[in-house]
């Protein structure tokens, strides 16, 4: 079976603060890993897969098959940063979310 | 490019009625998804469809929920009848076509069954 585990539901930092959302996963296969977030009033949408080994608003993940994580991070929060982010795995076909993490980025 | 259409965005509905939502894929997207969202969880796929085809319905409760998609665009969703636990957000999405394509995410109906 796989599994998305996102530890913590919410994360406080301060506006210029290092941020780190984890995720840790379990799964048989080989793992297509995602984030999503979604801002205030809008939609959920990517933020970034790990096959494209980009850095999107800032924010980077890498994958850990050692550790079975893709953690997110940024290395200075900004107050637009706020949001829920979901970790998301693709296996068997279907994309399988984390519960999430509520980000609040404080001035 | 307008995004994924959702209708309506909130239904409050009584125990044991009937409920239906409305799904508009962005245009010549093959592939639609049904998420489930209960309140604190992520969204949990309920059914995907290839074109007209069911790609996955393997988490949907059948005895109650059913889904179809039409000539391959639009797509209904329905709940009958309803129960407490089906209240959630009902989100749909689009892609170009499976795999690695991103998922595209319309903005949600919120079901409360009262």
């Amino acid at each position: 079976a796989q599994r998305v585990t996102q530890p913590e539901k919410l994360l406080s930092v301060f506006k210029g603060a290092p941020v780190e959302l984890k995720c840790n996963y379990s799964y048989s296969g080989s793992p297509e890993l995602f984030w999503y977030v979604q801002y205030s009033r809008q939609r959920l949408q990517l933020l970034l897969r790990h096959i494209s080994r980009e850095s999107i608003k800032g924010f980077t993940a890498d994958l850990n098959k050692g550790e079975t994580s893709f953690h997110l991070k940024k290395p200075f929060a900004q107050e637009e940063d706020s949001a829920m982010y979901y970790c998301a795995l693709k296996g068997w076909g279907k994309l399988q979310f984390g519960a999430g993490t509520q980000v609040v980025v404080t001035p | 490019e307008a995004g994924v259409a959702q209708s309506p965005r909130y239904k409050i509905i009584e125990k044991r009625q009937s409920v239906a939502f409305w799904c508009n894929p962005i245009s010549g997207h093959a592939t639609l998804y049904w998420y489930q969202q209960i309140l604190g969880q992520g969204p949990k796929l309920l059914i995907q469809f290839q074109n007209n085809g069911v790609v996955d319905d393997s988490q949907l409760p059948k005895d109650r929920f059913s889904a179809e998609r039409l000539k391959g665009v639009d797509s209904t969703l329905k709940i009958q009848p309803a129960k407490l636990e089906d209240s959630a957000v009902y989100l749909c999405a689009s892609s170009p076509l499976e795999g690695l394509y991103e998922q595209y995410f319309g903005p949600g109906t919120r079901l409360t069954v009262t």
